[in-house]
C-alpha cells in the first residue's frame, strides 16, 4: 500500500497569513492526489485533485502543488471559516489512501 | 445540485451484518465510480469499496481490511449504491459515506459494532 505522511499534525496561525500543508507519499503517485477540506461535523469536501487543480466553487486562495512524491496544499490569506482538518489523498494505486489529517486554527 | 443520502447505519452486535444504502441525484449515476469510504471515532479516512460503471463491467475494488466481509453494488435504476456489510467486527465502527469519485460526498450514517 502506498503510505501518506502529512504534516504538521496541527498548525496555528493569524488571519491573513499563509499556510502550507505538507504530504509524502511512499512512492511515486503521479498527481494521483487530492486534498480536502472537512469542517467540524460536517462531511470531507474536495478542494484539490491532480495536484494542483481547483474543485469547482473552491475559493483560489487554495492551491496545491507538487509531483512525485512531494505534494502541498496552500492556502493564501487564511480566513475564520477555514477553520477545519484537511486531508490529501492519493488515487493512483489501489487501495487508495489517506494522510492522517491536519488540524489548522487560528491564532 | 448533487446529493448523496447514506441510510442503514446503527448500533449492531459483533458478528452480525448491515446493508448502507446511498441514494444519490443531480449527477448521471449511470456513468459515476461510486465510492464507500469511513471515517473512525479517532478520525481517520479509510477508502473501503469502489464500484465502476456498466461500461467497466460493474467492476469491484476492495481495501484489504473488508474484502471478502463487505460488498458493494448498485441499482443505476434507482441511482443508489448499496454496501452490504457482514461478519461486523468493532474496529468497523466509524461513519460511512458514499461518494462519485470522491468529488462530493454525503453526510454519512454512523456504524458502531459494538455488544
Amino acid at each position: 500500500d502506498i503510505q501518506m505522511t502529512q504534516s504538521p499534525a496541527s498548525l496555528s496561525a493569524s488571519l491573513g497569513e499563509t499556510v502550507t500543508i505538507e504530504c509524502r507519499a511512499s512512492e511515486d503517485i503521479y498527481n494521483g492526489l487530492a486534498w480536502y477540506q472537512q469542517k467540524p461535523g460536517k462531511s470531507p469536501q474536495l478542494l484539490i485533485y491532480n495536484a494542483n487543480s481547483l474543485h469547482t466553487g473552491v475559493p483560489s486562495r487554495f492551491s496545491g502543488s507538487g509531483s512525485g512524491t512531494q505534494y502541498s496544499l496552500k492556502i493564501n490569506s487564511l480566513q475564520s471559516e477555514d477553520v477545519a482538518s484537511y486531508f490529501c489523498q492519493q488515487y493512483y494505486d489501489y487501495p487508495f489512501t489517506f494522510g492522517s489529517g491536519t488540524k489548522l486554527e487560528i491564532k | 445540485e448533487v446529493q448523496l443520502v447514506e441510510t442503514g447505519g446503527g448500533l449492531v452486535q459483533p458478528g452480525k451484518s448491515l446493508k448502507l444504502t446511498c441514494a444519490t441525484s443531480g449527477f448521471t449515476f449511470s456513468n459515476a465510480w461510486m465510492h464507500w469510504v469511513r471515517q473512525s471515532p479517532e478520525k481517520q479516512l479509510e477508502w473501503v469499496a469502489q464500484i465502476k460503471a456498466k461500461s467497466n463491467n460493474y467492476a469491484t475494488y476492495y481495501a484489504e481490511s473488508v474484502k471478502g466481509r463487505f460488498t458493494i453494488s448498485r441499482d443505476d435504476s434507482k441511482s443508489s449504491v448499496y454496501l452490504q456489510m457482514n461478519s461486523l467486527k468493532e474496529e468497523d465502527t466509524a461513519i460511512y459515506y458514499c461518494t462519485p469519485s470522491f468529488a462530493y460526498w454525503g453526510q454519512g450514517t454512523l456504524v458502531t459494532v459494538s455488544s
